[in-house]
């Protein structure tokens, strides 16, 4: 069974500080996400990376940057963190056997950020 | 704007019927379609998948229906059981690009 696993389920930063997200999958996937998920407007990308030190932007990227240094860890980091930031994060992976979206992903369990 | 709409934001249903949950989408370039369960503090899981050249795609009690000429997608769980209570989260994809997720409908199924 993939198992992506979230270092934290929950944090509390504040106003300006870097935050760092880590995230990592045990099933040698080439593709990894990061989303974040909001009431009323679902899941939607910041970030992915195709493979290590590869990464495109996703549809809301502003206020973030990410890092794959290897295969099975990508991080998600907020540079100087703002209260519109509180958010739900979701990491993701995914092989590349049918194509970067059509492999079923598979998540982690998140991780609730709230910024004050 | 959305190119992904799940208009009911929930959706309450007696053990044992069907549960219908809907999704509509704007871009008629989407390929593949695809429904994600979430259950609190986890992660979404996926659940079924259907491509656009089929209209229909079965699992178990999970079947999925594509409307192409609607833009209109449905999930259907037949008999519907509680521990399907979940949020549901319809995606699309064009050309194997990435995922547009849809807002999600809450499931409850009272027993």
């Amino acid at each position: 069974d993939v198992k992506v696993t979230q270092s934290s389920r929950y944090l509390v930063k504040r106003t300006g500080e870097k935050v760092f997200l880590e995230c990592v999958q045990d099933m040698d996937h080439e593709n990894m996400f990061w989303y974040r998920q909001d009431p009323g407007l679902g899941l939607r990308l910041i970030y992915f990376s195709y493979d290590v030190k590869m990464k495109e932007k996703g549809d809301i990227p502003e206020g973030y940057s990410v890092s794959r240094e290897k295969k099975e860890r990508f991080s998600l980091i907020l540079e100087s963190a703002s209260t519109n930031q509180t958010s739900m994060y979701l990491c993701a992976s995914s092989s590349r056997r049918f194509g970067a979206y059509n492999s079923p992903l598979h998540f982690g369990n998140g991780t609730r950020l709230t910024v004050t | 704007d959305q190119q992904v709409k799940q208009n009911s934001p929930s959706l309450s249903v007696q053990e044992g019927r069907i549960s219908i949950l809907n999704c509509d989408y704007t871009n008629s370039m989407f390929d593949y379609f695809l429904w994600y369960k979430k259950y609190p503090a986890e992660g979404p899981t996926f659940l079924i998948s259907i491509s656009s050249i089929k209209d229909k795609n079965e699992d178990g009690r999970f079947t999925v229906f594509l409307n192409k000429s609607a833009k209109h997608l449905s999930l259907h769980i037949v008999p519907s059981q509680p521990g399907d209570s979940a949020v549901y989260f319809c995606a699309a994809s064009k050309y194997g690009n990435k995922l547009v997720f849809g807002a999600g409908t809450i499931l409850r199924v009272k027993s």
